[in-house]
């Protein structure tokens, strides 16, 4: 079965502080993984995507890497800001001949405390 | 470009009515893409189309869900006839391609079904 999961399902961190976000799934065929943030009542804005060959991208403060043998990501986020409160989703798509399957992680809820 | 524009931003209707959301993507993405988001459940794809052909319905929850594309510009999301437990926030995304390809999302329509 198609799945993504991400950990911690909500954390707390205090201004300047790192932290990073897990995403596990058992996609198959894989085709690309990508990291959104989505603000309260906002659309969700991409951050990364990352395709098989690819172990890092980055994007400003915000770094993903990819482990496609264990099946594995993280979204590791530098000296946090209060704008980084937001919920994070990891999405992973598959490719079929015919038509692609994306699945959504569930989301972890990042809030920086100043 | 304007992005991706979704009307209305809020939607109040009473059980047993039809409602219409309306997406306009952005111009020149083949792909057009419909989400439902909710606390529960989070992101859910209901469907997509390629260049206004539709080409996965399967996140489509029931009959009384349609979507149409008559255009390269325009989409609706139809419910008929409207239940509470559709209340959601619906995304409407494009993008160039399905895969390996950042696809940009509306700003949403809450939709409250009394």
């Amino acid at each position: 079965k198609n799945q993504v999961e991400q950990s911690p399902q909500s954390l707390i961190i205090l201004e300047g502080k790192n932290c990073t976000l897990q995403c596990n799934y058992t996609v198959s065929p894989f085709s690309n993984l990508r990291w959104y943030k989505q603000d309260t009542g906002r659309g969700p804005v991409s951050l990364t995507i990352m395709t098989f060959s690819e172990n890092t991208k980055s994007n400003g403060r915000y770094t993903a890497t990819l482990d496609a043998d264990t099946k594995q990501s993280s979204l590791h986020i530098t000296a946090s800001q209060l704008s980084d409160s937001a919920s994070y989703i990891c999405v992973v798509s598959s490719a079929y001949s015919s038509a692609s399957k994306i699945i959504f992680g569930s989301g972890t809820r990042l809030s920086i405390r100043p | 470009d304007a992005g991706v524009i979704q009307s209305p931003r809020h939607e109040v209707t009473e059980m047993g009515q039809e409602v219409t959301l309306r997406c306009k993507p952005i111009s020149g993405h083949d792909y057009l893409f419909w989400y439902r988001q909710t606390m529960m459940r989070g992101l859910e794809l209901l469907i997509y189309f390629n260049n206004n052909v539709p080409i996965d319905d399967s996140g489509m929850p029931e009959d009384r869900f349609s979507a149409k594309m008559p255009n390269a510009s325009f989409s609706t999301l139809k419910i008929q006839p409207s239940e509470p437990r559709d209340s959601a926030v619906y995304f409407c995304a494009s993008s160039l391609a399905v895969l390996n390809t950042e696809a940009f999302f509306g700003q949403g329509t809450r939709l409250t079904v009394v």
